[in-house]
């Protein structure tokens, strides 16, 4: 699979739009775009996927470039709530399902 | 609708004892199912997968072993613990709608 960057830390005040990039340079066309968050003391909550179009769901958006090397997930409306940490991950969908998770970014959201 | 149900919720062993992590699934047959780590502090690691009963696949030598006795029922063990082993332990299996992974909640060992 793929090996994606992601910033370390980002800051975003409640209620404003939360913009997380990630880049993944080296993905291959059959490769999707995963987006998971890990709250405090939870497991990992899948979040949206995309192979190429931009994805909405009722949590986020997903953006995906034209050229697939690098994507942006969006929280419209951030709450305290989406305090967490966000792994962006690259994998081929219906193979062995392994998912290695990179150090994502820590999302802070500011009151 | 999936669920995973992982116990204890918390454990705390000395160095040297043995270990059981239980983790059933409902809601599905046949998964895919996951043992994940989560050191204090840092990312998670994938530490045993299976895909079938009686079928695991390690990715990180260790001093962990993981048994899949029944299709819906993953357990992971220890003869030993060592300090290294304390952490967070994930239970995963793939999801029903998104081929995604679907978590439980987690059992966070402490080793003293």
């Amino acid at each position: 699979d793929a090996k994606t960057t992601q910033p370390p830390s980002m800051d975003c005040a409640e209620g404003r739009a939360a913009n997380l990039p990630c880049n993944h340079s080296t993905i291959s066309g059959n490769e999707y775009v995963y987006w998971y968050r890990q709250i405090h003391s939870q497991g990992p909550q899948y979040i949206i996927h995309g192979l190429k179009n931009n994805e909405t769901n009722e949590m986020a958006s997903l953006i995906i470039t034209e050229d697939r090397k690098s994507s942006t997930l969006i929280l419209p409306h951030a709450t305290l709530r989406d305090t967490a940490v966000y792994y962006c991950i690259v994998r081929v969908a219906n193979r062995d399902d392994k998912i290695i998770f990179g150090k994502g970014t820590r999302l802070h959201i500011l009151p | 609708s999936q669920t995973i149900h992982q116990w204890p919720a918390t454990l705390v062993q000395p160095v040297g004892s043995p270990l059981s992590l239980e983790c059933t699934v409902e809601g599905t047959s046949n998964p895919n199912l996951y043992w994940y780590r989560q050191a204090a502090g840092r990312g998670l690691q994938l530490l045993f997968y299976s895909v079938g009963i009686g079928q695991i696949s390690s990715e990180v030598p260790q001093n962990l072993s993981a048994s899949r006795p029944q299709d819906r029922q993953f357990i992971l063990s220890s003869k030993k613990l060592l300090l290294s082993d304390s952490g967070f332990y994930l239970c995963a299996c793939k999801g029903r709608l998104n081929n995604e992974q679907f978590f439980g909640p987690g059992t966070r060992l402490t080793v003293l």
